[in-house]
């Protein structure tokens, strides 16, 4: 299994672009969803979904859309890039089993600069 | 709602040293708790996690916590600390099916 990929690693946009951060997942998971991380604040959740064709709101969506047409994919897109988007963003991906008691599997970010 | 505090944003510590991080939580319900690693541009990794079953846990790598609900800790520790523990550790609590909540992080440095 690969488990949970993600592409780009590395990624400079301008203010205004927009682009797609893709996310894949080979472990058959319901669940998945979307942090971004920046210094001193942890990991806060932009957007889940609980199934394909389920999607939700997380703690900070604003500026970003997600879909989930299929079990494996899961991608983040950012509509009009802008210099607060600046940071690390990771997709994770868990089994879905109830109470949240099941392990939550991370892939290894993207890093994104907005100028 | 639900929230976690780390109570030290770093750590350090000599090689062969105990380590311990902090971790204090707030939840209306009977949380799960996880602690992550995350070594230098890597993704996270669990560590070990607490389901309201045994109140000490053990994970991976010779670190365990030990859930205290009279105080709502769930602080991790190890015995002997590795040159490659050096790493961040996040404290995540779970109170539902769709929703975790992280620390801000603790940043571990082992000195030789």
């Amino acid at each position: 299994n690969a488990g949970v990929t993600q592409t780009p690693k590395f990624q400079v946009l301008k203010t205004g672009q927009s682009m797609t951060l893709q996310c894949a997942q080979d472990m058959n998971h319901e669940y998945m969803s979307w942090y971004r991380q920046d210094p001193g604040m942890g990991l806060r959740l932009i957007h889940y979904s609980v199934g394909a064709g389920i999607t939700d709101q997380g703690e900070v969506p604003n500026g970003y859309n997600v879909s989930r047409s299929t079990t494996e994919d899961f991608p983040l897109r950012l509509l009009s890039a802008a210099p607060s988007q600046t940071s690390v963003y990771f997709c994770a991906s868990r089994l879905g089993l109830a109470g949240g008691t099941d392990t939550q599997y991370f892939g290894p970010g993207t890093r994104l600069t907005v100028l | 709602a639900q929230s976690v505090t780390q109570l030290d944003s770093h750590v350090s510590v000599s090689e062969g040293t105990p380590v311990l991080l902090r971790c204090n939580y707030s939840s209306s319900y009977s949380p799960s708790l996880f602690w992550y690693v995350q070594h230098p541009n890597k993704g996270l990794q669990l560590l070990l996690k607490y389901t309201s079953a045994a109140t000490l846990v053990k994970g991976i790598n010779g670190f365990e916590a030990e859930f205290k609900k009279s105080e709502t800790s769930f602080h991790l520790t190890k015995p002997s600390a590795h040159m490659s523990d050096a790493a961040e550790y996040f404290c995540v609590v779970s109170e539902n099916d769709y929703k975790l909540s992280f620390g801000a992080g603790t940043t571990v440095t082992v000195r030789a």
